[in-house]
């Protein structure tokens, strides 16, 4: 696709349901990263996938959070149990392997997805 | 462990040049990068050092001092449309390309 795409853009949930968000990166990206913003603060890593694999899962805050990717594309970032303190901005990015793009790691980001949990 | 710090806001009026600054703390480096975000919308990327001096995009320059750990973001001819969050980020390690993030300095240009 053009850009990376995310969905829901925006998702309300009540304490203790489950929620998915998706991410579409950009075609014949093969890196795929999901970090999470809170209100007025910075991006925090969450898990980076290479291809289907996911060598680093090391910013998943409990094991509530997984994450999935599918075909070498779309992933999936699946929450249990969804607790007050997760509601944040989920944002997923992507990048190219390879080339002065990958040597400066530059990471192409979706809108994300704004999670309230009531 | 890996940190960064940057000012949380700043303020500058349109056409002024304006420098944020940023520090870090890293186990190893492998580069500084700054993204811009607008409010509600999705970071972009600016800049990246990976060597010490300045890099020139366009109205924006980014610079860096590894034996500082510090870098900055420098915006000139500064338009409303300049009025963003500005980010510093390390790579969070050499395999992969996770990146650590500042919690961003707000930048708010006045006509």
């Amino acid at each position: 696709g053009a850009g990376v795409s995310q969905s829901p853009s925006n998702k309300v949930t009540e304490k203790g349901k489950d929620v998915e968000l998706r991410c579409d990166p950009i075609s014949g990206h093969t890196a795929l990263y999901w970090y999470r913003q809170s209100l007025g603060q910075g991006l925090e890593f969450l898990i980076y996938f290479q291809g289907n694999s996911a060598p680093d899962k090391s910013g998943l805050p409990s094991d509530r959070f997984s994450a999935e990717r599918t075909g070498g594309s779309v992933s999936t970032l699946t929450i249990q149990r969804t607790q007050q303190e997760d509601s944040a901005v989920y944002l997923c990015a992507s990048s190219a392997r390879g080339g002065g793009e990958y040597g400066k790691n530059i990471q192409y980001f979706g809108a994300g997805t704004r999670l309230s949990v009531l | 462990g890996q940190s960064l710090e940057q000012p949380s806001e700043v303020t500058a009026v349109e056409g002024a040049i304006v420098q944020i600054n940023c520090t870090y703390q890293t186990s190893g480096f492998y580069g500084l990068s700054w993204y811009q975000q607008h409010d509600g919308g999705a970071p972009t990327f600016l800049s990246y050092n990976a060597l010490d001096g300045l890099e020139e995009t366009g109205r924006f320059s980014s610079f860096l001092s590894r034996s500082d750990s510090y870098g900055y973001l420098l915006l000139q001819e500064l338009q409303m449309k300049d009025s963003a969050s500005y980010f510093c980020a390390v790579r969070g390690g050499n395999q992969g390309g996770k990146l650590i993030f500042g919690q961003g300095t707000e930048l708010s240009v006045k006509p």
